[in-house]
């Protein structure tokens, strides 16, 4: 079975742009959570989506928006882009959504996309 | 408001010898309670997860506890290996709330 696929792997932006990641949960997977990784905050949750509509939100600005496709596939968009959005962006899918039944499912992570603000 | 904190951001053991990792959580009440691994430059990779009224769970040279009481999980690899080194998340989860710790940056030095 193959894993969590993200594209691109690395990204280079500037100030002020936009940007849009993809995500492809393993198949069967309905769950789809985005994480923003940095050396100083660490693994930061941003937002989860099941069956395309989002479920829980972090608290992050509205800049950091996300869809969910009816196959799963999911794609987070970054807006006015700033310096601090530098990060590593993370993909996990599971079964089920958090917080509902049989909640307890691990979660599997794509490798990330690498996105650096110049 | 909600903590997680997990012991030194960095450990240090020689290999052979067993690794204890903590986990420390506040103003959290955690149904489950997982453990992820994760390398340099890759996604985190789940490992173990335990539940509020289980005590311990072994999986291979793996072993982690959660007391409740204490607001704590450890996470103990026996027999360390140089291949063990990496960087070691806990994740409490209460209903839709599910965290991830800071993360102990591990190295079994041979």
């Amino acid at each position: 079975k193959a894993g969590v696929t993200q594209t691109p792997r690395y990204l280079i932006k500037t100030r002020g742009q936009q940007v849009t990641l993809s995500c492809s949960p393993i198949s069967g997977h309905r769950s789809v959570s985005w994480y923003q990784q940095t050396p100083g905050q660490g693994l930061q949750f941003l937002f989860e989506y099941f069956s395309e509509t989002q479920r829980n939100k972090g608290n992050f600005p509205g800049r950091f928006s996300g869809r969910q496709f009816s196959n799963s596939r999911s794609e987070m968009n970054v807006s006015t882009l700033e310096l601090g959005d530098s990060a590593l962006y993370l993909c996990a899918s599971s079964l089920n959504p958090r917080g509902g039944t049989d909640s307890n499912q691990p979660q599997h992570f794509g490798d990330g996309t690498r996105l650096s603000i110049l | 408001s909600q903590k997680i904190e997990q012991n030194s951001e960095a450990l240090n053991i020689q290999e052979g010898k067993t690794a204890t990792l903590t986990c420390n959580y506040t103003n959290y009440s955690p149904a489950y309670l997982q453990w992820y691994r994760q390398d340099p430059g890759r996604g985190p990779v789940f490992l173990l997860l335990i539940r509020e009224n289980e005590k311990e769970k072994r999986k291979e040279r793996l072993k982690v506890t959660f007391d409740t009481t204490l607001k704590q999980s450890l996470f103990h690899i026996t027999a360390s290996q140089p291949a063990d080194s990496a960087t070691y998340l806990c994740a409490p989860q209460e209903g839709q709330n599910f965290v991830f710790g800071p993360g102990t940056r591990l190295s079994v030095l041979p």
